[in-house]
């Protein structure tokens, strides 16, 4: 497709489920990154890969959040064991190139609730 | 450490009326700062960047933002509000250990009245 695909769109999960969130990038867009996006607040940064390599993770909450792209392209975003706090909206980003100065696409992202 | 703030959470401005929605950032370095628009269940759009050269710079659907180095701001205008504009704005300044983690402001609500 033209854009960035997320999948589902919508999710909802009972708390201590396991989740896996899909992010489909525009084809041949090296860089590809994980926001998490609260009601009423911005999105903030999880995590960041360059091609099949996860260079920076610092904005995961904690060891229940997991991020793989193993061949380079399409990601996964796990979530272990969810809790109520996990309910946000999951985008995922992806750019052509690296560096500070390259813009990003964004899909539309999944909205997880944890009831 | 590198921030951005959207002072406003909400605004209301009538239709053809102008709009400047207000960011300031805070960053080490000179900043590559963006503003996105976000419509309702929708991703993310770039509106425009700016990386570097002319502080004035242009984007899409007749917005546009100034760079502002003393003032370490990054303001986007428009001068006629259409009532498609109304969605959430968010300021961003691309940064991080990598270069390219985005940062963004907790945005701004903007409302379109007839």
């Amino acid at each position: 497709g033209a854009g960035v695909s997320q999948s589902p769109r919508y999710k909802v999960a009972k708390r201590g489920q396991d989740v896996a969130l899909r992010c489909d990038p525009i084809s041949g867009h090296v860089s590809l990154f994980w926001y998490q996006q609260a009601l009423g607040q911005g999105p903030e940064f999880l995590t960041y890969f360059q091609n099949e390599a996860q260079l920076d993770k610092s904005g995961l909450p904690s060891d229940r959040f997991f991020a793989e792209r193993p061949e380079g392209s399409v990601s996964t975003l796990k979530i272990q064991r969810t809790q109520q706090e996990d309910s946000a909206v999951y985008l995922c980003a992806s750019s052509k190139t690296t560096g500070g100065n390259t813009e990003a696409f964004f899909g539309q992202g999944t909205r997880l609730t944890v009831v | 450490a590198q921030s951005v703030t959207q002072p406003d959470i909400h605004i209301t401005v009538s239709e053809g009326a102008s709009l400047e929605l207000r960011c300031n950032y805070s960053y080490g370095a000179t900043p590559y700062l963006f503003w996105y628009v976000q419509s309702p269940g929708q991703g993310l759009q770039l509106l425009l960047k700016y990386f570097s050269g002319d502080t004035l710079v242009q984007g899409i659907k007749g917005f546009e933002a100034e760079f502002k180095r003393s003032q370490s701001s990054f303001n986007l205008r428009k001068p006629s509000v259409h009532w498609s504009d109304a969605a959430e704005y968010f300021c961003a300044v691309g940064a991080g250990n990598t270069g390219n983690q985005f940062y963004f402001g907790t945005g701004t609500s903007l409302t379109v009245i007839p």
